[in-house]
């Protein structure tokens, strides 16, 4: 158990709607990143916050957004969406800014339809 | 833009033997962080290892090694005397500058 909780485990949505996906950073743990794993794309960097401020921003779509609140954890938001956003969201939460060591959730599995 | 290559999709070994999974990457850039992460069947990611371009020294956790090599713009791991819990997709990664750029993976089975 790395510490790191993302909830829901699985979604089913259809196109054009909105979701938020959460996730718990360990205790302590100051960064928060989010990637996206789909058949199509591999893996993908989305974003990083740093307690509370975004603090680099890697491949993530107009349409999806995230934020961390005060307590450390993050939501990531996904709108309009669309068949090819079905994928894994993977959360993970590091001690400081850099990437020394990350810890990861266990994922949120989107399925749009 | 970086750039990670993976060349080997899949490889499958007996148990007990070394195994090196390659990853080339491509950058401009003279700053920059490696990393390769495991995903086993489960399907959760583990981080295993970050490398800054500043240091060249390998690096051996346990049964794990890396070579880092910036002459051919190699980050390979090596798990030495596999075991069937290895079996996962090992995933090579680059870091600079906002741009985190993954391998496509190399899926490695380890056979009893």
């Amino acid at each position: 158990d790395s510490g790191v909780t993302q909830t829901p485990k699985h979604l089913i949505t259809a196109t054009g709607q909105r979701v938020t996906l959460r996730c718990s950073p360990r205790s302590g743990d100051l960064s928060v990143y989010w990637y996206q794993q789909s058949l199509d794309q591999g893996l993908q960097f989305l974003i990083q916050y740093y307690n509370g401020e975004e603090r680099a921003k890697g491949n993530i779509l107009e349409r999806f957004s995230a934020q961390q609140f005060p307590d450390l954890h993050s939501e990531l938001n996904l709108s309009s969406l669309e068949l090819g956003d079905s994928a894994l969201y993977f959360c993970a939460s590091s001690p400081q800014l850099g990437r020394e060591t990350q810890y990861f959730g266990p994922g949120t599995r989107l399925l749009v339809l | 833009a970086q750039k990670v290559t993976q060349a080997q999709t899949e490889i499958s070994v007996v148990e007990k033997e070394d195994v090196t999974l390659d990853c080339v990457y491509e950058t401009r850039d003279t700053t920059y962080y490696l990393f390769w992460y495991k995903q086993p069947p489960s399907g959760e990611l583990v981080f295993l290892i970050r490398r800054n371009s500043f240091d060249e020294q390998n690096e051996i956790s346990g049964r794990y090694s890396w070579n880092f090599q910036k002459s051919t713009s190699s980050f390979n791991f090596t798990i030495t005397a596999s075991q069937v819990v290895d079996s996962a997709v090992y995933f090579c990664a680059a870091y600079n500058n906002n741009d985190m750029r993954f391998g496509a993976g190399t899926r490695l089975t380890v056979k009893p």
